[in-house]
């Protein structure tokens, strides 16, 4: 069994959907969880930092962890064209010099 | 600001020669990571440095290998390159602090023939 399991897509949903992307992982070791927006041809960048459980809310951006089920979930609310992009959820042990373990990531197409 | 910058953007390379891929960062930041990206396979580590002077193995480091002269400054280097290198290189860095978030580079895109 893979650390993180990331269902590839593609996810196709219409401009304005809720959009939801999620990572199961193995290791209950994981405390630190990360969201990151890749766009084609260029390099990651961080969407969400989320410590342990809970949520934590950022615009149209919403992260959820449950531990309990090693389960971790990215909403996008009214969804834009411009969202169309592979997300990479990434997780740690640890904080501070810490190596990320990384979903394979998901590509969303959102259309017009 | 810059942040990360790499080079080249792109490279085409005859197996067998070496190349040497750089990486250069101005936030200061404490730890860097270079990882390839491959269809299918995600991110992967190669290889990383917490501090300058020290680094050390990912994922996969076989075939690569790591300096860290200085603070801003992490080159990769193949030394004698083979197809199965043809990928998407990216360096990232991060503070090393508590909220230890890794910001990456653009990339360079590399073929090896």
């Amino acid at each position: 069994q893979k650390e993180v399991e990331q269902d590839p897509g593609p996810l196709s949903v219409p401009e304005g959907a809720i959009v939801s992307l999620n990572c199961t992982y193995s290791n209950s070791a994981f405390q630190y969880f990360m969201w990151y927006r890749q766009y084609s041809r260029k390099g990651p960048e961080l969407l969400m930092y989320t410590y342990s459980s809970g949520n934590k809310e950022d615009g149209r951006f919403t992260a959820q962890v449950d531990k309990s089920s090693k389960y971790i979930s990215l909403f996008i609310r009214d969804s834009q064209p411009s969202d169309s992009a592979t997300y990479l959820c990434a997780m740690t042990r640890r904080s501070g010099y810490s190596t990320l373990t990384f979903g394979k990531g998901t590509m969303l197409l959102v259309s017009p | 600001i810059a942040g990360i910058t790499q080079a080249p953007t792109s490279q085409i390379l005859a197996a067998g020669r070496r190349m040497t891929l750089r990486c250069t960062q101005d936030m200061r930041h404490n730890a860097m990571y270079w990882y390839r990206q491959d269809l299918g396979l995600g991110l992967r580590l190669i290889h990383y440095s917490n501090t300058a002077g020290t680094t050390g193995k990912g994922e996969v480091p076989d075939g690569y290998s790591v300096s860290r002269a200085n603070t801003d400054d992490f080159p990769l280097t193949l030394a004698s390159a083979v197809p199965s290198q043809t990928s998407v290189y990216f360096c990232a860095s991060s503070p090393g602090l508590e909220v230890d978030t890794q910001y990456f580079g653009p990339g360079t895109r590399l073929t090896v023939l």
